[in-house]
């Protein structure tokens, strides 16, 4: 019952590094999501994909790009790492709808240095 | 736009006190809500949701009631645990956009 598998659960990256985080769910699900945590802040939407073929930005896109690969992956990519970019990183996914709950997986916890 | 606002932790109770965070949202149209909860090292656990108007969401002895008139919707649980110690997230769906919008969180420790 894996459920949101992301990888890696963890990461150093030097200033100008790039690197893909991978996310994958077994629900079968339509939707899934990238969102970032920081202190005091909550979590904010980076980037989501309402369907297979389709992405739109969140709160905070800038300095990352998506891929939806197909309905169960969806990637996100930090082409040029930059210290404001520390932060735990959270995929989601959930069915389309608006009383549709996300569910999430483990993060992934990202240091720029 | 769509905004949650959730009380600021972080909240301190003996067990067995009750417990109540506050929750008050701003959205256009008819937004679902829901409680998250996030254990030390973890991800995000659905706890309870509420999808319209007087809807009450339970599970695992936390309660949450959409209050439209107040635009609210409070976290409580009558007799707390230690293994309640977490970071709780009130959030909301739909209103002028589909996406899940979080409040800050609020830390609560519970103490033997």
């Amino acid at each position: 019952n894996a459920g949101v598998t992301q990888t890696p659960k963890f990461q150093v990256l030097k200033t100008g590094q790039s690197m893909t985080l991978q996310c994958a769910q077994d629900m079968n699900h339509n939707s899934m999501y990238w969102y970032r945590q920081d202190p005091g802040m909550g979590l904010r939407l980076i980037y989501y994909s309402a369907s297979e073929g389709t992405t739109d930005k969140g709160e905070v896109p800038n300095g990352y790009n998506v891929s939806r690969l197909n309905k169960r992956e969806f990637s996100l990519r930090l082409e040029s790492a930059a210290p404001s970019q520390t932060s735990v990183y959270f995929c989601a996914s959930s069915e389309a709808g608006g009383s549709q709950a996300l569910h999430f997986g483990n993060g992934t916890r990202l240091t720029v240095t | 736009g769509d905004s949650v606002t959730q009380m600021e932790g972080p909240v301190t109770l003996s067990e067995e006190a009750f417990l109540t965070i506050n929750c008050t949202y701003t959205a256009t149209g008819y937004p679902s809500l829901f409680w998250y909860v996030q254990y030390p090292g973890e991800g995000l656990q659905l706890l309870l949701k509420a999808t319209k108007a007087d809807d009450k969401g339970s599970n695992k002895g936390f309660e949450a009631t959409y209050r439209k008139e107040t635009t609210s919707f409070h976290l409580e649980k009558g007799s707390v645990q230690v293994s309640d110690s977490a970071v709780y997230f009130c959030a909301l769906k739909g209103g002028a956009t589909n996406k899940l919008i979080f409040g800050t969180g609020t830390l609560l420790a519970v103490q033997p």
